[in-house]
């Protein structure tokens, strides 16, 4: 139980190209889902919270215009990255949760790079 | 602000070893705190859930404690192998959001 997919699993995008990252509770309903940023040898960076069926939450420093959230339902989140440039290659992590009293159950990563 | 430091950075250590990873954070007011691993280009695994109320998790070789007062998580590794070699990440839940640590590189070889 509790399995969060995403896809695609990596993704190699020209610059200036828009890319979308779709992030499934496969066996539960996820009243929130997060999308966090991996960069080389860092570590998990939260970019914003969404919560089904209201606007997302950023994180101080990451542009909501750039990064387009949409949690349209119970167990589908995307991510859109808009104008895509070198600089937001990057691996994007999502988790999923049922309630604020539950822990985060988090997909296998998307890897994008950005030509 | 709530961070959440790892130490040591990076470990090798030989087959066989007892080995002990450390984890810091500077806001004791979590709810719970969890340790995970991570493969190389892969997502995260969830080892262990610490909740605010207890004070260790085991898992077959794996033992984590947790010491609230003085902000302080360790995860216990018995007998290490190869297998084990990865990146550890400790993550607190501090309110409504899940902050990393810095990670800490393992590996163990024959």
């Amino acid at each position: 139980g509790a399995v969060v997919s995403q896809h695609p699993s990596w993704v190699i995008c020209k610059s200036g190209t828009s890319v979308k990252i779709e992030c499934r509770s496969l066996d539960f309903q996820a009243t929130t889902m997060f999308w966090y940023r991996q960069f080389p040898k860092q570590s998990l960076m939260l970019m914003a919270t969404s919560n089904e069926g209201s606007k997302a939450t950023y994180e101080q420093g990451v542009e909501k215009d750039k990064f387009l959230i949409n949690h349209a339902s119970l167990t589908l989140s995307t991510l859109t990255v808009t104008s895509a440039h070198p600089e937001d290659s990057s691996f994007y992590i999502c988790s999923a949760r049922v309630n604020s009293a539950s822990e985060q159950f988090f997909g296998p990563g998307t890897r994008l790079t950005v030509l | 602000k709530q961070e959440v430091t790892q130490i040591p950075a990076a470990l090798s250590v030989p087959e066989g070893e007892n080995l002990v990873l450390n984890c810091s954070f500077t806001d004791s007011a979590i709810y719970n705190l969890q340790w995970f691993r991570q493969d190389p280009g892969k997502g995260l695994t969830s080892l262990l859930l610490i909740q605010s109320s207890q004070r260790e998790q085991t898992s077959g070789r794996l033992n984590a404690s947790l010491d609230k007062s003085s902000g302080r998580s360790t995860l216990y590794i018995a007998a290490s192998q190869p297998g084990d070699s990865a990146t550890y990440l400790c993550a607190v839940y501090n309110t409504d959001k899940l902050i990393f640590g810095t990670g800490t590189r393992l590996q163990v070889f024959p």
